[in-house]
């Protein structure tokens, strides 16, 4: 069965430092996601992606975060100077198309701790 | 204000037993409704979504809707200790899932 799929599973990184993480959607998908979930809080929206292009974005998802769909199957997101509160589970989620009642398959995570 | 409440839990139920899990929304026009399982360190995994007033029922779990009081429940029959986890519910907006705390559920065997 096809899945979501990221890497690192865990990224350890200084404060300051850039990070990518990395997801493949499900190949037939179009719609791409990325949620994040400190530790022991809730999931939470960061950024939804369709046609190349951001669809909705939280405050969460400020000037240091950015995504990009480099080529045909990876969905990427990128912090450019990490902070201690970025220390998260980093999900990403696609969804197959327009039905608003398609269910978003979600990834394993990455786990990023920022020292 | 928060958009998605859940009831606080931990909700700790013997084997066998019905565990009943409750949510409610605060924006009005919401369709769709998921419910999402997640196991500790791993990724919430749909267990059943639903869109119209009333029950739906997948095996052992039933999901119930009801768009005027906003509220949306999962019933678990027949709990087994593989059902202890915790329990998101979800609500989907124009493209974001908006998600509860979720509830802790530890079925005692």
């Amino acid at each position: 069965e096809p899945e979501v799929t990221q890497t690192p599973s865990h990224q350890v990184t200084q404060m300051g430092q850039e990070v990518i993480l990395r997801c493949v959607p499900i190949s037939n998908h179009l719609y791409f996601y990325w949620y994040r979930q400190i530790l022991g809080q809730k999931v939470e929206f960061l950024v939804s992606f369709y046609n190349n292009e951001i669809s909705e974005k939280s405050e969460i998802f400020d000037d240091q975060f950015s995504v990009e769909r480099p080529d045909g199957s990876n969905f990427t997101l990128k912090i450019r100077s990490t902070k201690l509160e970025d220390s998260a589970m980093y999900f990403c989620a696609s969804r197959p198309g327009v039905d608003s009642y398609n269910e978003q398959f979600f990834g394993p995570g990455t786990r990023l701790t920022v020292l | 204000q928060k958009e998605v409440e859940q009831n606080s839990g931990p909700l700790s139920v013997p084997e066998g037993a019905i565990a009943s899990l409750n949510c409610t929304y605060s924006d009005r026009g919401s369709q769709s409704f998921f419910w999402y399982r997640q196991y500790s360190g791993k990724s919430p995994e749909l267990i059943m979504f639903i869109y119209s007033n009333g029950d739906k029922e997948d095996g052992r779990f039933t999901a119930q809707l009801n768009k005027a009081s906003q509220y949306v429940s999962l019933l678990i029959r027949d709990s087994q200790p593989s059902d202890s986890a915790t329990y998101l519910c979800a609500v989907k907006g124009d493209y974001k899932l908006s998600f509860g705390a979720g509830t802790t559920v530890t079925v005692r065997a």
